[in-house]
């Protein structure tokens, strides 16, 4: 079964600087996809950005950005220009690009606090 | 388009008490999705289903059961709820269109969650 690891539970960056948050993934498929979803304290879970396996070029959503390392199984998401909007749960998610599959496995999560 | 929405926001149960969560989507996709997000863990798919009439197991279906008996809805039920079902629900829809069509935007639609107590 494919495992998701955010190995930082919180982080905190000040206004207007940049942050990386960290995650890993365990799988032996070679086609797969991944997300980072923000949950606000709303706890609606929000789509941030996507990356397909397949591509190297690294997914970027204005001041959103991953560093994907398929060989190193490494998806970090990099927030540049941090906003007060920021501060929330953020989670790194894998589903499988086999047929039928459908499932999102999720890591545990990093919680962000955004410093004025 | 209200997307994806549940009912009740919040609700507190007694053990062994029974109870139904509802999932509303009109964005007319065909999977919808249940999870659980309890204290220090991600999500946990509970079950799903690829279209009216049908369910599938998730990762941890053991003491709730799911109908979808009209496409835009799916409910989650809880037959004698237990204090380990304590959590927040989260429901999720997804298009199958985009799938099939290997559209790489499709993604998983959330609703805002429904936060559960058992005593």
């Amino acid at each position: 079964a494919q495992t998701v690891t955010q190995s930082q539970p919180e982080m905190s960056v000040q206004e207007a600087e940049t942050v990386t948050l960290s995650c890993t993934y365990d799988t032996s498929e070679s086609d797969y996809y991944l997300f980072w979803y923000k949950q606000p304290p709303s706890r609606q879970m929000i789509l941030v950005i996507r990356q397909e396996a397949y591509k190297q070029q690294n997914a970027t959503e204005n001041r959103f950005s991953v560093n994907f390392q398929k060989a190193a199984k490494s998806f970090s998401l990099k927030i540049s220009d941090s906003q007060l909007g920021d501060a929330a749960m953020y989670f790194c998610a894998y589903r499988s690009a086999l047929s039928g599959a459908n499932n999102l496995f999720f890591g545990t999560g990093t919680r962000l606090t955004v410093i004025p | 388009n209200a997307g994806v929405t549940q009912t009740p926001k919040f609700r507190v149960l007694k053990t062994g008490q029974s109870m139904t969560l509802l999932c509303a989507q009109d964005m007319n996709h065909e999977y919808m999705y249940w999870y659980r997000q309890d204290p220090g863990m991600g999500l946990r798919l509970i079950h799903y289903s690829v279209g009216e009439g049908t369910t599938a197991k998730g990762e941890v279906p053991d003491g709730y059961n799911v109908s979808r008996l009209k496409k835009q809805n799916f409910l989650l039920g809880l037959e004698s709820a237990a204090p380990s079902q304590t959590s927040v629900y989260f429901c999720a829809s997804s298009s199958l269109r985009g799938w099939a069509l290997g559209d790489i935007r499709e993604t998983q639609y959330f609703g805002p969650g429904t936060r559960l107590l058992v005593l």
